[in-house]
């Protein structure tokens, strides 16, 4: 089966830096998005890896443990826009090999002055 | 704006009521997701359209829920005999073939009374 952990609540201050983490369990692994949400709207894309290592775009990096099954998203210079849920999601070669996305469960960020 | 949109936006309903949602892809998608999301959790996939084929289901997609697209463009999601449980924000997405990414659209939130 599939599993996907990410901590469920999550503060911190304007202009830092959070670090959040995602944990999953799954067959066939080929691919892991980070996701934003804010209350009532759509998911929107914010990365995506497949190979071991650091994404970097703009103020978000996201990191890949293929072997440990882990990565994080990490968020610098924090705004009070950052406020949101980030959902962790993962593909994988599931039944029928195709690419449906299994997401946990998100984790909500509060951003204080 | 050419992402995904879906109608209606809300959806309030009687128990035992049929509803029927729309969905239209980003126009050269070929692949397209309907996800279910409730409060507090991450989408949770439902089914996914190739083309015109309905190529995965999944088993929270009970008989009561069905899914079209007739000509590979957009796509219905109706739901018989509506249940409070059925209460939950309906997401369709849509991904190039052969990319990564799927991109969502606003959702529709059914509330079923």
């Amino acid at each position: 089966g599939q599993n996907i952990d990410q901590p469920t609540e999550m503060t911190a201050t304007e202009g830092a830096i959070v670090q959040i983490n995602c944990t999953y369990q799954t067959s066939g692994f080929n691919g892991l998005f980070w996701y934003q949400q804010h209350a009532g709207e759509a998911p929107t894309f914010l990365s995506y890896n497949v190979l071991d290592g650091l994404e970097e775009k703009g103020r978000f990096s996201s990191f890949l443990s293929r072997s440990k099954g882990y990565s994080y998203l990490l968020l610098k210079e924090l705004q009070m826009k950052d406020s949101a849920s980030y959902l962790c999601a993962v593909r994988g070669r599931f039944s029928g090999g195709y690419n449906k996305l299994i997401f946990g469960a998100g984790t909500r960020l509060a951003v204080h002055p | 704006d050419t992402g995904v949109s879906q109608d209606p936006r809300h959806k309030i309903t009687k128990r035992g009521q049929n509803v029927t949602f729309r969905c239209d892809p980003i126009s050269e998608h070929n692949r397209l997701y309907w996800y279910r999301q409730t409060l507090g959790q991450g989408p949770e996939f439902l089914t996914y359209f190739q083309n015109e084929a309905q190529l995965e289901k999944s088993r929270l997609l009970s008989d009561r829920f069905s899914a079209e697209r007739p000509k590979g463009s957009f796509s219905t999601l109706e739901i018989q005999r509506t249940e409070q449980g059925d209460s939950a924000m309906y997401l369709c997405a849509s991904s190039s073939s052969g990319g990564d990414t799927q991109y969502f659209g606003p959702g529709t939130r059914l509330t079923v009374l």
